[in-house]
């Protein structure tokens, strides 16, 4: 099966610039999650959706970040402005199921510069 | 607050010999644990798996033992090879909660195993 596409790969802006990745998960999962992971540091959940709804963004600074997941499928996930410490590596990841643990499918990531 | 530790920054093994991660977590809600193998510019990808109510999960060469009273967990690799060298992260669930997806990362351990 073909994995988590996530794009760009990298992206380098200036601080106060905006930016914006894609992902597209696993056919057929239902729940898509947004990871930050900070050099040195573990990846930290941001957002996670259930279909095209919001199950859980209390780690989303929103006044900054937004996502959405149209459809249910695809999901962008937004930066606006950007600051010097969101430099780190964006990951998406999605599983099947949701009333159970299941295993989350990464993709590769965008790491991000922030200058 | 970090609920989920591996004090290890970095373990160097001798290829056939055994690699032990350690990791420690604080929050006793957590019920679901898992391990995830991460290489240089690629996601991380799912390794193995304990829940609480077991004591020890094996799945060929890795072996995942978990000893709840003192909040600890290790995974064993035997015989450790070269093309184990990664980034591993231990990542701890309360699956009993309202998000299943909400994985909470330790930082990571980098194995290097020599020839």
């Amino acid at each position: 099966e073909a994995g988590v596409a996530q794009s760009p790969r990298y992206k380098i802006i200036e601080k106060r610039q905006s930016v914006a990745f894609w992902c597209n998960p696993i056919s057929g999962h239902a729940t898509l999650y947004w990871y930050q992971q900070i050099l040195g540091q573990g990846p930290k959940l941001l957002i996670q959706f259930q279909n095209n709804g919001v199950v859980d963004d209390s780690q989303l600074p929103k006044d900054r970040f937004s996502a959405e997941r149209l459809k249910g499928v695809d999901s962008t996930l937004k930066i606006q402005p950007a600051k010097l410490e969101d430099s780190a590596v964006y990951l998406c990841a999605s599983s099947f199921e949701w009333l159970g643990p299941s295993p989350l499918h990464f993709g590769n990531g965008t790491r991000l510069t922030v200058t | 607050d970090q609920q989920v530790k591996q004090n290890s920054p970095s373990l160097s093994v001798q290829e056939g010999r055994i690699s032990i991660l350690n990791c420690d977590y604080t929050n006793s809600m957590f019920d679901y644990f898992l391990w995830y193998k991460k290489y240089p510019a690629e996601g991380p990808t799912f390794l193995i798996s304990i829940s609480s109510i077991k004591d020890k999960n094996e799945d060929g060469r890795f072996t995942v033992f978990l000893n709840k009273s003192a909040k600890h967990l290790s995974l064993h690799i035997v015989p450790s090879q070269p093309g184990d060298s990664a980034v591993y992260f231990c990542a701890a669930i309360h699956a009993g909660g309202t998000s299943y997806g909400k994985l909470t990362f330790g930082q990571g351990t980098i194995l290097t195993v020599h020839p």
